[in-house]
This record gives structure tokens, C-alpha cells and sequence, in this order.
């Protein structure tokens, strides 16, 4: 059993298409995240959401607008893609602790590598 | 800005012998640190994690050391299999609530 899961593993796409990558735990977390790792392995946050509510916005360009229709479901839409944003996607999930934000112990999904051509 | 940082891209390591992966930060604010382990084509499964209250964190064959006034922390494997063989992501956060800052990560080789 898939604890979280993305869809598609692979996303080959041109130059100012717009796409969603999705994501669904169940876990019955209730904090879920975008990540992002680029070309140097750099493993950044994008957005965290917790229980639908965004919680962290990092600086993401707002071409990447993530969706939450409920806690078990957090996809992430890109508008006008771009090469830099050739990357893979990474999104997790947590347990939140005790009403806070965030919590740790991470569960990542396989990961969702995007080419832009 | 790095402020979580791993210097050795790699590591390679006999069987059955020690395996000590390195992190260095920055930000004295950070008060837990977390290690994730990474298989190709998987994403990050959580390993181990300290909070600054401590300076040791033991779980089975993996132990992570923290020195807060050398701001640096360390994974001990040992002994070391084949299936460490990993990468390995070094990770901190503020309080335990907060965003976590991962570094760069350490590719781990386990040798026969």
C-alpha cells in the first residue's frame, strides 16, 4: 500500500504549457508539502498546507499555484513552464503535532521528474 | 546561502565496517535535526533525529552525534550493509515546527 503517491512519475512538456503534477496520502496526515530538487540536488520546500490551509509559501514564482481539495490531496499547478523549472517534485506528508504548523518525520512520495523542452 | 552543509558528494565504505556521514550548519538557531536515507527513483524516507537537548540519538545500527558548539552533526552506521548503500540527506529546522533546510545530501557506497 502506497503510503504517498504522485502522479505521473515522468512529465515531458514544451516551453509555456501549463501542467499538474498530483499527490494523495493516506497516511491521515494532516500536513502536506511541495518540494522541490533541482539540477545541484538541492532538496527546497515550495509550499506546505496543513488540514487544506496554506501554511509555507516560499519565494515560488506564482506560475506554481498549489491545490488542496482536501487534506488527503495536495496538487501542484504550474503555469507557463519554463526551462529552469525542469526539476523533480517531490511531495510529503506529516503528522501535525499538537496543532502546530508542521511537523517532522516526513513521508515522501516517489517523486515527479519534469522536463521542459 | 547554505545552511545546512554536507562536504563529501560521496562516501565508500567496507561491509561490516563503520560508516560516518558529516553535516556542518550554520544557523545557531536551529534546535532538531532530522537524516533522511534516499534510494533511486524513491523519494526520502526519514531515518533518525536529535533534538539540541541532546548530544546523542541511538536507534539500532544508526547513531546521530551532536555538537552544538561546533554546530555539527554526524551519522554513524555501523556495521555498515549493502542496502545502506544511499544517499543521504542531512536536515535541520528552527523548532520542531518549522520549515526543515535540507543539505545537499552524501551518496553513500558500501563496498563488498
Amino acid at each position: 500500500d502506497t503510503a504517498v503517491s504522485q502522479t505521473p512519475k515522468y512529465l515531458v512538456t514544451q516551453m509555456g504549457n501549463d501542467k499538474s503534477i498530483k499527490c494523495e496520502q493516506n497516511l491521515g496526515h494532516d500536513t502536506m508539502y511541495w518540494y522541490k530538487q533541482d539540477s545541484k540536488k538541492f532538496l527546497k520546500i515550495m509550499f506546505s498546507y496543513n488540514n487544506k490551509e496554506l501554511i509555507i509559501n516560499e519565494t515560488v514564482p506564482n506560475r506554481f499555484s498549489p491545490k488542496s481539495p482536501d487534506k488527503a490531496h495536495l496538487n501542484l499547478h504550474i503555469n507557463s513552464l519554463e526551462l529552469g523549472d525542469s526539476a523533480v517534485y517531490f511531495c510529503a506528508s506529516s503528522q501535525d503535532s499538537g496543532g502546530t504548523t508542521m511537523g517532522h518525520e516526513q513521508y515522501f512520495g516517489p517523486g515527479t521528474r519534469l522536463t521542459v523542452t | 546561502d547554505q545552511q545546512v552543509k554536507q562536504n563529501s558528494p560521496s562516501l565508500s565504505v567496507q561491509e561490516g565496517r563503520i560508516s560516518i556521514l558529516n553535516c556542518d550548519y550554520t544557523n545557531s538557531m536551529f534546535d532538531y535535526f532530522l537524516w533522511y536515507k534516499k534510494y533511486p527513483a524513491e523519494g526520502p524516507t526519514f531515518l533518525i533525529s536529535i533534538s539540541s537537548i541532546k548530544d546523542k540519538n541511538e536507534d539500532g545500527r544508526f547513531t546521530v552525534f551532536l555538537n552544538k558548539s561546533a554546530k555539527h552533526l554526524s551519522l554513524h552506521i555501523v556495521p555498515s550493509q549493502p542496502g545502506d548503500s544511499a544517499v543521504y540527506f542531512c536536515a535541520a529546522s528552527e523548532n520542531r515546527d518549522d520549515k526543515i533546510i535540507f543539505g545537499k545530501g552524501t551518496r553513500l557506497h558500501i563496498l563488498p
